[in-house]
């Protein structure tokens, strides 16, 4: 299988501490994208980061990306029980289409 | 707002049934996409589809196939639904090309009986 590989599988912390997940991916990436679940729901869109790119803001989310090493993570800071969900790296397989991580699911407990 | 339907979200069938999944897409997409989601395997690639009448295979499209007659719409058909196809079915779409974002509907939760 060509999926990527999250890193923990699960992750639970307090309001306010910072939650951190890791991504190795296989394949050569023009970008990497961070997805983000819902209990039961589809999957939403988060950040996207470019193979030229090392890191990468939006709001309480930061991204870093180290293409030697195939690797990313995801760093939400200030945790809200609402961003309990599973979180899932993607990344282009064969050329043709996104593949996705097994995911991280976090739990953010008030 | 990007908006993708998912004509279902809890079905239950019977083993050996025709089972039809339907997609729409209200964005004008190029391409279509089907995942299953299975726990502690993720979303798996079943099929996908970069125009009209045109489909790929993903990763694993055994048992599986498809059907894109327009543009907005993409079925999954389980030809003969087995109890081992019981899981979350995920369909996405996007604009051009493979790395783009992708946007999803709510799923489909189907369980084989």
């Amino acid at each position: 299988s060509q999926q990527g590989e999250e890193d923990p599988q699960a992750l639970s912390i307090q309001e306010g501490e910072n939650a951190t997940m890791n991504c190795s991916y296989k394949t050569s990436i023009n970008n990497l994208q961070w997805y983000r679940q819902n209990s039961g729901r589809g999957l939403v869109h988060l950040i996207l980061i470019r193979s030229n790119e090392r890191e990468k803001h939006s709001g309480r989310l930061r991204v870093t990306l180290d293409t030697s090493k195939k690797s990313s993570s995801l760093l939400i800071t200030a945790s809200r029980a609402a961003d309990t969900a599973s979180y899932f790296c993607a990344s282009v397989w064969a050329g043709t289409a996104l593949i996705f991580g097994k995911g991280t699911t976090l739990s953010v407990s008030s | 707002d990007v908006k993708v339907t998912q004509s279902s979200r809890y079905l239950v069938k019977r083993t050996g049934e025709k089972v039809f999944l339907e997609c729409v897409q209200d964005m004008d997409h190029e391409n279509m996409f089907w995942y299953r989601q299975d726990p502690g395997l993720g979303l798996r690639l079943i099929y996908f589809s970069y125009d009209v009448k045109m489909k790929e295979k993903g990763d694993i499209p055994e048992g599986y196939s498809v059907s894109r007659e327009k543009k907005e719409r993409f079925s999954l058909i389980l030809e003969s639904a087995s109890t081992n196809q019981t899981s979350m079915y995920l369909c996405a779409s996007s604009f051009g090309g493979a790395q783009n974002i992708q946007y999803f509907g709510a799923g489909t939760r189907l369980s084989v009986l």
